[in-house]
């Protein structure tokens, strides 16, 4: 099945710094979303971007999806931006099961 | 307007009880999945309905562990009997899902269980 490999892994960042998340995917896909996990565990849709660029505020995304990965960048970054970041894709086949990446686990610091 | 509701958000119960978990996902939307959420495996599809029907139950770890959906804003998970190795946080999410074209999923708060 289809690898996701998220880097970095954790990220410390002091407020106000910028930062640049990376998803790479092993195979082709039709469906690819971030989502941060807040503190209190919820899940928060970021963006849903199989390809293409977007922006939402302080946060942009952008998916090259014929080299497979896509970014995710925080400016400006704040305390709140704290939690866990995840990547996750659907297959060509069966693009309605999202893989999930392992997460990058952001601390922003006052 | 309101996103995906589960309840409870938190469950505690011992080992061989009956759990039930339950989800009501956005109106309108025509895809329910059910997802679980380990330090082990990270987050895992569980079961994928489509117009109430289950599709892809492939994620179901055995036979303790079952989905309904009764009608098109209704969803049950159900453990029975319940395992420590089930504790873990699970979440709903719907969309609007076709074969020409994707929607996001929105995911519901989760439900935290934990078995003693």
């Amino acid at each position: 099945g289809i690898q996701v490999e998220q880097s970095p892994p954790d990220l410390i960042l002091q407020e106000g710094a910028n930062s640049t998340l990376r998803c790479n995917f092993s195979d082709s896909v039709n469906n690819l979303q971030w989502f941060h996990q807040n503190p209190w565990g919820q899940l928060i849709n970021l963006f849903y971007i199989p390809s293409g660029t977007k922006q939402n505020g302080r946060l942009s995304a952008t998916t090259v999806a014929t080299e497979r990965y896509s970014l995710l960048y925080i400016s400006s970054s704040q305390t709140t931006d704290s939690g866990v970041y995840f990547c996750a894709v659907g297959e060509m086949d069966s693009s309605y099961k999202l893989i999930f990446g392992s997460g990058t686990r952001l601390l922003v610091r006052p | 307007d309101a996103g995906v509701i589960q309840s409870p958000r938190h469950e505690v119960t011992e080992m061989g009880q009956e759990v039930t978990l339950r989800c009501k996902p956005i109106s309108g939307h025509n895809s329910l999945f059910w997802y679980r959420q380990t330090m082990m495996r990270g987050l895992e599809l569980l079961i994928y309905f489509n117009n109430n029907v289950p599709i892809d139950d492939s994620g179901m770890p055995e036979d303790r562990f079952s989905a309904k959906m009764p009608n098109a804003s209704f969803s049950t998970l159900k453990i029975q009997p319940s395992e420590p190795r089930d504790s873990a946080v699970y979440f709903c999410a719907s969309s609007l899902y076709g074969t020409r074209s994707n929607q996001p999923q929105h995911f519901g708060d989760g439900t935290r269980l934990s078995i003693l």
